[in-house]
């Protein structure tokens, strides 16, 4: 399995940046990485993906390392509204060669007034 | 707004008793996907659909049926074969011109959340 691993909860304080981290050493050189947050009681929203270069958009940032072993999602003025839990996920293949995203268990981020 | 929509949002099973689950995108997406969510945990993979008329399992497909008669539509069945049913329901679309689980991101409705009566 393609598997990421990502710290169980962070915090951060109210308009400071936030680096999110996640791991995904078995990572296939096509698959790219997204990262996808989840509000209490609410489905996940997607929030930004790439495959090599750092990516940029109007929610977040996405910088990945040169090996793409790693990577982080930068938010770069926590809000109230950012407490999530935040989901690193990457495709795999499963016997069927049927293609899937796998799901761990996410960041849970508070965020200190 | 284009969105997906899934109702209803609260539903009770009873012992033996089938219940279907809604889902409707009007995104027009191709691929539209079923996931369960139990406290503390990921998003599990039911089954999912890259076109019309054609579905396949997910991880957990035991217990659950679908259908896929139209685009815009992908009910979930939990049968009565499913033993522990209380769950957090997500279903999601995205494009899908190369199947199912190609790059493009997929969108999810705000679930529903099924107990046991």
């Amino acid at each position: 399995d393609a598997k990421t691993t990502q710290p169980n909860s962070m915090e951060s304080n109210e308009e400071e940046p936030v680096h999110l981290p996640c791991n995904h050493s078995t990572i296939s050189g096509t698959d790219y990485i997204h990262w996808y947050r989840q509000l209490p009681s609410q489905g996940p929203e997607y929030v930004i993906h790439g495959l090599t270069s750092n990516v940029n958009n109007r929610m977040a940032s996405l910088a990945i390392a040169e090996d793409r072993k790693s990577s982080t999602l930068i938010l770069h003025r926590a809000t109230l509204r950012d407490a999530a839990v935040y989901y690193c996920i990457l495709r795999d293949v499963d016997a069927g060669n049927n293609r899937k995203l796998i799901w761990g268990l996410g960041t849970s981020l508070a965020v200190n007034p | 707004d284009g969105g997906i929509t899934q109702s209803p949002k609260y539903l009770f099973r009873k012992e033996g008793q089938n219940v279907t689950l809604s889902c409707e995108q009007n995104l027009n997406h191709d691929a539209m996907y079923w996931y369960r969510q139990d406290p503390g945990q990921g998003l599990r993979l039911i089954y999912y659909s890259h076109i019309v008329n054609d579905f396949q399992k997910g991880d957990i497909a035991e217990g659950y049926s679908v259908s896929r008669e139209k685009k815009e539509s992908f009910p979930l069945t939990v049968t009565s074969a499913q033993k522990n049913p209380t769950a957090f329901y997500l279903c999601a679309s995205s494009f899908g011109s190369s199947g199912a689980f190609s790059n493009q991101p997929q969108h999810f409705g705000d679930g529903t959340r099924l107990s046991i009566l």
